[in-house]
């Protein structure tokens, strides 16, 4: 029963093209984000969800759209593909404390490879 | 300079070595540290987790954190062919609700040679 699940885990596509990536958590979790991993393994947050709402919007093209159904759903759409977009897109989830720790939970990961 | 500052490696032991990873940081205001360990084609999992300055340890896996040299280390006894993998260490600030942003080192490429 996985916690953090990902579709699709593998994505080729042209550039130009639209595209999107799912996320779905059965944790129950308040919090979910997209981390993006590039070539060097380095992980970057790109956005983050309390609860529906947008809390970190990091210095990412407008390219790419969160989109948040509900608490246990995030989407990333990304319009207009381009070949630097190349990446592995990761999924995770926290639950938010009052200590304020983050311990997420991560997705297996959304590898895109932009042609 | 990146907030987090962590050697790539890779690191090549003998099985039942014992292994050394470490990380520095810049900013003080960093209260909670972790390590996450990536499998190949997989999503990093949370190995480790303290909170603060000390030492916590869980079998052959021990965490160290000593804030006032912003330096954290996570210690791995009697390494073995399965701890092979890239340990990420991780860490963030006091803040709301998913807004306290957890900082990545780049990862060390850890494999252990039976």
């Amino acid at each position: 029963d996985t916690a953090v699940s990902q579709t699709p885990k593998y994505l080729v596509t042209q550039m130009g093209n639209d595209k999107s990536i799912k996320c779905e958590q059965n944790l129950g979790h308040d919090t979910m984000y997209w981390y993006k991993q590039d070539s060097k393994k380095f992980l970057k947050i790109m956005f983050s969800y309390n609860n529906k709402e947008l809390i970190i919007n990091e210095t990412v093209p407008n390219r790419f759209s969160p989109k948040s159904p509900d608490k246990a759903h995030l989407n990333l759409h990304i319009n207009s593909l381009e070949l630097g977009d190349s990446a592995v897109y990761f999924c995770a989830s926290s639950q938010s404390r009052g200590s304020g720790a983050n311990v997420l939970t991560f997705g297996a990961g959304s590898r895109l490879t932009v042609l | 300079q990146k907030e987090v500052e962590q050697d790539p490696g890779p690191l090549s032991v003998p099985e039942g070595a014992i292994v050394s990873l470490n990380c520095t940081y810049s900013n003080s205001a960093f209260q909670y540290f972790m390590w996450y360990r990536q499998y190949s084609r997989k999503g990093p999992e949370l190995l480790m987790y303290t909170y603060s300055s000390g030492n916590k340890e869980d079998g052959r896996f021990t965490a160290q954190v000593d804030k006032s040299s912003k330096y954290i280390s996570l210690f791995i006894r009697d390494s073995q062919p399965s701890d092979s993998a890239t340990y990420l260490c991780a860490m963030s600030a006091l803040g709301r609700p998913g807004a306290n942003n957890l900082f990545f080192g780049t990862g060390t490429r850890l494999t252990v040679i039976p």
